[in-house]
């Protein structure tokens, strides 16, 4: 498998604009998640999914962040507009189903500079 | 309240040094997993391990090794005859199965391994 694909992996964009990073989970996951690592802040979780629902979105900063899930094989998370201070890596991870006891595996991530 | 705290922000140590990275957990419920990502300079996390709450036994893998104490609700790993590719973050996680798939993530040890 290929494991958990994101794109872009670096995205340089001015404030203002809208971003768009997307997220294919490995085949087979039923858990996707969104992570925001920071310096400042760490490795932070924005939300999670489960069988393309959203279960917990509590770690959202703003209404400036939306997540989707249309269907079992692709996430998008959009930042609009977008501010210097969501300047940050972005991870996107899947599990294989619900109850917790199973590992994430981690994309390689996004690096976002909002300038 | 922080769920997951690693308390050793960065540790160095010299080539084939034995180094134990400290994770200390809170939890009230019965039933947790936790896990152990590294993270290395090129950003990827990469698992590492998973243990649940009611499989005390330490594991050994090669150079690394887990010691999980429920009596101090710890679950430490040491890098035996550390080696410059040991050098990244390390993150424990936990896992509580009445969250669901909820991750809590520590705030990591920077790990320098000097040759």
């Amino acid at each position: 498998d290929a494991g958990v694909i994101q794109s872009p992996r670096h995205e340089v964009t001015e404030m203002g604009q809208e971003v768009t990073l997307r997220c294919k989970p490995i085949s087979g996951h039923n858990s996707l998640f969104w992570y925001r690592q920071t310096m400042m802040r760490g490795l932070e979780l924005l939300i999670y999914f489960n069988n393309n629902v959203p279960i917990d979105d509590s770690g959202m900063p703003e209404d400036r962040f939306s997540a989707k899930m249309p269907n079992a094989s692709f996430s998008t998370l959009k930042i609009q507009p977008s501010e210097p201070r969501d300047s940050a890596v972005y991870f996107c991870a899947s599990s294989l189903d619900g109850g917790g006891n199973n590992e994430q595996f981690f994309g390689p991530g996004t690096r976002l500079t909002v300038l | 309240a922080q769920k997951v705290t690693q308390a050793q922000t960065e540790i160095s140590v010299v080539e084939k040094e034995d180094v134990t990275l400290d994770c200390v957990y809170e939890t009230r419920d019965t039933t947790y997993y936790l896990f152990w990502y590294k993270q290395p300079p090129s950003g990827e996390l990469v698992f590492l391990i998973r243990r649940n709450s009611f499989d005390e036994q330490n594991e050994i893998s090669g150079r690394y090794s887990w010691n999980f104490q429920k009596s101090t609700s710890s679950f430490n790993f040491t890098i035996t005859a550390s080696q410059v590719v040991d050098s990244a973050v390390y993150f424990c996680a936990l896992s509580e199965i009445g969250t669901g798939n909820q991750f809590y993530f520590g705030t990591g040890t920077s790990l320098t391994v000097i040759p």
